[in-house]
């Protein structure tokens, strides 16, 4: 079982580049997340997605954009990265939404992300 | 809207105990815990809802009180594969979403 998966696995940028971080998951999941992980701060939120066709900001979406493609694809795009971008990020999956569920989300192993 | 959790950091001998912390500031729904190996993805441990309960999973058990809005996270007989941080993600009452803390290392030597 592959789980949940994200490409590419590291990557390097300069400033004002874009790129697009891809998640999919193949356990039929409805509701699908993006974190970023930096040093001493855990994990944040930066955007979700509940069910196919909708997302939603968390705490860190400055900077960020997101596209439900279907429902086992969830693309994270950096319009014009920046240094204080350059972070792990990563994808999680869970059955229905975390809120007033007992479902837990599954992560991706994760993409580094380096700004110079 | 970050839980804190303590302690930051703790090194173990195989067999030793410990307790890890997670508080919150905000009326709780859930507490999920997970565990992060280094260079890894988190991997899920459990999930307390709201209720008191205490749950178990191998040598690592887990309690919530929601009326202090905490949970401690216990590990027994510690095992070198057990090192790890450890992080509690709370759900607040009518939210979406987890918060993460900043994790606990916890560290296990021979």
């Amino acid at each position: 079982n592959a789980g949940v998966t994200q490409t590419p696995k590291f990557q390097v940028l300069k400033t004002g580049q874009s790129m697009t971080l891809q998640c999919a998951q193949d356990m039929n999941h409805n509701s699908m997340y993006w974190y970023r992980q930096d040093p001493g701060m855990g994990l944040r939120l930066i955007y979700y997605s509940a069910s196919e066709g909708t997302t939603d900001k968390g705490e860190v979406p400055n900077g960020y954009n997101v596209s439900r493609l279907n429902k086992r694809e969830f693309s994270l795009r950096l319009e014009s990265a920046a240094p204080s971008q350059t972070s792990v990020y990563f994808c999680a999956s869970s059955k229905v939404g975390t809120g007033r569920s007992n479902q837990p989300q599954h992560f991706g192993d994760g993409t580094r992300l380096s700004i110079l | 809207q970050q839980p804190v959790q303590s302690p930051q950091a703790v090194i173990l001998r195989e067999g030793e105990d410990a307790v890890i912390n997670c508080s919150s500031s905000k009326a709780l729904y859930s507490v999920h815990w997970y565990r992060q190996k280094h260079g890894e993805a988190p991997v899920f441990l459990m999930i307390l809802l709201k209720g008191g309960e205490q749950k178990g999973h191998e040598k690592i058990s887990a309690s919530f009180n929601e009326k202090k809005q905490q949970s401690s996270l216990y590990l027994t007989a510690s095992q070198l594969s057990y090192s790890g941080t450890y992080f509690c993600g709370t759900v607040q009452t009518g939210a979406n979403n987890l918060f993460f803390g900043t994790g606990t290392r916890l560290t296990v030597i021979p």
